[in-house]
């Protein structure tokens, strides 16, 4: 069964340090998303992206988050300058198409702990 | 964005105990997700309700949308150790991409 992979599983960093956290999307689908859930709370949506462009952001995706899809096949999110308050688990999910019942696909995440 | 409240925000059964968590809104929902989430894990889609008083089935779970469509249930019979995880609950439309915006969930606990 197809499913969206992220890499890698436990990203440890220095404060101030830039990351990048890589997901492969199902083949097929069209419609990524990041989440982020900090220990103990509730998912939080970060970025949606669609056709090469973020289509809508939360306040917490701030001017420290990118995205970007460089090759067809790869997700990223990078954070420029990581805070201690970006240590969370991180979520990469995607969605076939706009005309699909609205079942996300989320990867496994990857943990990011900031020191 | 529309939101949800969800409660309990905890609850610990003994294993063969029925489980209900539920899912409120303020607002009319188009539709209500719910997912779940293993210890550890990641959210996984268990299903979509579309219509006024819905209820759906997946064995041993039982899912309602109220019928303003501003609420929803999720009843687990006879829990199994199996069955922990958080349980969570988004709003959704049937068709179309869009973000989630999860409920804080309910975390069931079981004594086996």
């Amino acid at each position: 069964e197809p499913e969206v992979t992220q890499t890698p599983s436990h990203q440890v960093t220095q404060m101030g340090q830039e990351v990048i956290l890589r997901c492969v999307p199902i083949s097929n689908h069209l419609y990524f998303y990041w989440y982020r859930q900090i220990l103990g709370q509730k998912v939080e949506f970060l970025v949606s992206f669609y056709n090469n462009e973020i289509s809508e952001k939360s306040e917490i995706f701030d001017d420290q988050f990118s995205v970007e899809r460089p090759d067809g096949s790869n997700f990223t999110l990078k954070i420029r300058s990581t805070k201690l308050e970006d240590s969370a688990m991180y979520f990469c999910a995607s969605l076939g198409t706009a005309f699909d019942i609205n079942e996300q696909f989320f990867g496994p995440g990857t943990r990011l702990t900031v020191l | 964005g529309q939101q949800v409240m969800q409660i309990p925000q905890y609850q610990h059964v003994q294993e063969g105990e029925d489980f209900t968590t539920y899912c409120n809104s303020s607002t009319t929902l188009s539709n209500i997700q719910w997912y779940k989430q293993r210890p550890g894990g990641h959210p996984v889609f268990l299903i979509q309700l579309v219509k006024s008083g819905e209820v759906k089935k997946q064995k041993r779970l039982t899912f309602q949308f109220g019928e303003a469509k501003k609420n929803s249930s999720l009843h687990i019979t006879a829990t199994q150790t199996t069955d922990v995880g958080t349980y969570f609950c988004a709003p959704a439309k049937f068709q179309g991409a869009q973000k989630l915006v999860f409920g804080q969930g309910t975390r069931l606990t079981i004594n086996p």
